[in-house]
């Protein structure tokens, strides 16, 4: 589809280990977006990615977290020696160009992340 | 220190009545504000937008007011319909150093009775 993709849709993993997360933006836009969306909680800002320029990670919320994107497309969110607490839903988005007015942002379907 | 805050996580309406989900914001620097909508096991999808210069801004069922002074906006939804049930989070943009950061609410989750 032309939408917003991201793989995979579940993982489970055990304390300790690390994970990569996968977000396919829609062809064109510009930006891109990760977040993460704890249980009851709302959206939590991560990084943000804007064509070639520095990524804005000052959502990161510690050094075991990193990301990715390939020009303007795939990016990957790295959470190295997951911890319990970072059990969540992470979610990608991706926009046209920011610049250009309001800056409407496209979701993907997310990722439910278990760390047993 | 959430600059976007939702204060009502819950909201239960009779079909066919208005709904008005709420929104409160302490930074006066936002530009954009936003409303998303979210269904169980989806990402949020795009529901309106009101720029920081305009007052209101109406798409049909939904209206978006801005009061500027109170840093307070809403979302009015009339007529209401059961598919409306879903959590709306409420989004607010800044123009920061390198580009553009949206802060989002906590959410409120709407329920419309038939």
């Amino acid at each position: 589809g032309a939408g917003v993709s991201q793989s995979p849709s579940n993982k489970v993993t055990e304390k300790g280990k690390d994970v990569e997360l996968r977000c396919d933006p829609i062809s064109g836009h510009t930006a891109l977006y990760w977040y993460r969306q704890r249980l009851g909680q709302g959206l939590e800002f991560l990084i943000y990615f804007q064509g070639n320029s520095a990524p804005d990670k000052s959502g990161l919320p510690s050094d075991r977290f990193s990301a990715e994107r390939t020009g303007e497309s795939v990016s990957t969110l790295t959470i190295q020696r997951t911890q319990q607490e970072d059990s969540a839903v992470y979610l990608c988005a991706s926009s046209v160009n920011p610049g250009l007015g309001v800056d409407e942002q496209f979701f993907g379907p997310g990722t439910r992340l278990t760390v047993l | 220190d959430q600059q976007v805050k939702q204060n009502s996580p819950s909201l239960s309406v009779q079909e066919g009545r208005i709904s008005i989900l709420n929104c409160d914001y302490t930074n006066s620097m936002f530009d954009y504000f936003l409303w998303y909508k979210k269904y169980p096991a989806e990402g949020p999808t795009f529901l309106i937008s009101i720029s920081s210069i305009k007052d209101k801004n109406e798409d049909g069922r939904f209206t978006v007011f801005l009061n500027k002074s109170a840093k307070h906006l809403s979302l009015h939804i009339v007529p209401s319909q059961p598919g409306d049930s879903a959590v709306y989070f409420c989004a607010a943009r800044s123009i920061n150093t390198g580009g553009f950061k949206t802060i989002f609410g906590a959410g409120t989750r709407l329920f419309v009775k038939a």
